[in-house]
């Protein structure tokens, strides 16, 4: 049984620069949720995605979009890339959405922004 | 937003010790959970605990949500338990969002 997986693991990116992180959910999941972690920081909520549409957002700029296709699986986007975009992010899927059910994260893409 | 607030910021053992780690929460909530991360930077669930206790192996939690503090004990401490433990929360007003804590960094030493 795959768990969440997400590509690429690591990138570098120029300031300015548009970037695209992928993630698929475990499998039979169909919710998808979105984390930048800054370095020595926990985990901050971009947005979820439930049944192709951003369900619930974070305190996050425009700049950060995302999109869930029909098979569940995700994208992270980021425009205009600053320093401080610098960092882990990290997918969780879970299924039905409820705020309940257990989370299961992926390994994570680390972005470097130069 | 609830605020989320961990202890100790960072924890040294000797393999085979015991030990607590404490997360405080500003507001009731529905949804708390424990999560390890490795130095690879995976997140592992260990708990969905919004009250009460549970035991899986040598970890268990217990949440008192009635005083918004949740505990995760370790015991008989392994090297591989190193890393960080995040706690997370989230309630209605939160809805699917889940507040992290700063984490716990714990390593074992052999």
């Amino acid at each position: 049984d795959a768990g969440v997986t997400q590509s690429p693991t690591h990138l570098i990116k120029t300031r300015g620069q548009q970037v695209t992180l992928r993630c698929s959910p475990k499998s039979g999941h169909d919710t998808v949720s979105w984390y930048q972690q800054a370095l020595g920081q926990g985990p901050q909520f971009i947005f979820q995605y439930y049944e192709e549409e951003e369900r619930q957002r974070g305190n996050f700029p425009d700049r950060f979009s995302g999109h869930q296709f029909p098979n569940y699986s995700s994208e992270l986007n980021v425009n205009a890339l600053l320093l401080g975009d610098s960092a882990l992010y990290l997918c969780a899927s879970s299924l039905g959405g409820n705020p309940g059910n257990t989370i299961y994260f992926g390994e994570g893409s680390w972005l470097t922004v130069v | 937003g609830i605020q989320v607030e961990q202890s100790p910021p960072d924890l040294i053992l000797q393999e085979g010790a015991n030990s607590t780690l404490r997360c405080n929460f500003s507001d009731s909530v529905n949804n708390l959970q424990w999560f390890h991360q490795n130095p690879w930077g995976q997140l592992i669930n260990l708990f969905y605990i919004p009250s009460g206790t549970k035991q899986n192996g040598r970890l268990s939690a217990t949440t008192v949500a009635t005083e918004r503090y949740s505990l995760l004990y370790i015991s008989s401490s392994q090297t591989t338990d190193s890393g960080v433990y995040f706690c997370a929360v989230g309630n209605n007003n939160a809805g699917n969002m889940l507040t992290f804590g700063g984490g716990t960094r714990l390593m074992v030493k052999p």
